[in-house]
């Protein structure tokens, strides 16, 4: 059964850096690209980011571009998200999603619970 | 404009059906996409329902009830997800999702109640 843990959530103050992870079990993690997908309190669902099987190739939304680097460790079964100059608006509920395959041009599969980022001075 | 435009909510009564709308942006055809609608309950992930590209490309979620279909209106530039036999159980936020432009996009999501 494929699960995915997140972690590395908490308050962090705007400017500053967060790094979320993500645990993943159940799969061949490296058959398969991964995506963040945030969820702002009371909103709908935001793309935030994706990347390739073996990291080949990876996308940002434009309202984190610049800012926030996805990046994973086959080896370690992990997915990560460097969060860096915060803005109050990056608040949300983060979740670690796999895609359907090795490509991150294909939708979401199976999701993480997520991890809480609230961003405040 | 938003590239996908869903109303916030929606209200029908058990039995009845509810069509839900993801309207494109006017300078986004609907008709090449591949329109997929995922179900969110509270305090749950959301859950792929189904995809819809026409009716001879599409494909259910695993385990989701035939009540579920995808359309397209082409004269409206819009996708419908309709639910038949509305239960008190399909109560839940719906989003439409689609990959534009090396990007995926959410629409802002409707709340059904069911009442």
């Amino acid at each position: 059964e494929v699960h995915l843990e997140e972690s590395g959530g908490g308050v962090g103050q705007p400017g500053k850096s967060l790094k979320l992870s993500c645990a993943a079990s159940g799969f061949t993690f490296d058959d398969y690209a991964m995506h963040w997908v945030r969820q702002a309190p009371g909103k709908g669902l935001e793309w935030v980011s994706s990347i390739a099987w073996n990291s080949g190739s990876s996308g940002y939304a434009d309202s984190v571009k610049g800012r926030f680097i996805i990046s994973r460790d086959n080896a370690k079964r992990s997915l990560y998200l460097e969060m860096n100059s915060l803005r109050v608006e990056d608040t949300a509920l983060y979740h670690c999603v796999k895609a359907e395959s090795k490509s991150w041009g294909t939708p979401f599969d199976n999701w993480g619970l997520g991890t809480q980022v609230t961003v405040s001075s | 404009q938003a590239v996908l435009t869903q109303p916030s909510s929606l209200s029908a009564s058990p039995g009845a059906s509810a069509s839900l709308t993801c309207t494109l942006r006017s300078d986004i055809n609907v008709g090449p996409y591949i329109i997929y609608w995922y179900q969110q309950k509270p305090g749950s992930p959301p859950q792929l329902l189904l995809r819809y590209q026409s009716d001879s490309h599409k494909q259910q979620g695993f385990g989701v009830p035939r009540r579920f279909s995808g359309s397209k209106d082409a004269s409206a530039n819009a996708a419908i997800l309709l639910i038949s036999g509305l239960q008190s159980d399909d109560e839940a936020d719906y989003y439409c999702l689609i990959w534009h432009n090396t990007a995926w996009v959410f629409g802002g999501g409707t709340k059904l109640t069911v009442v």
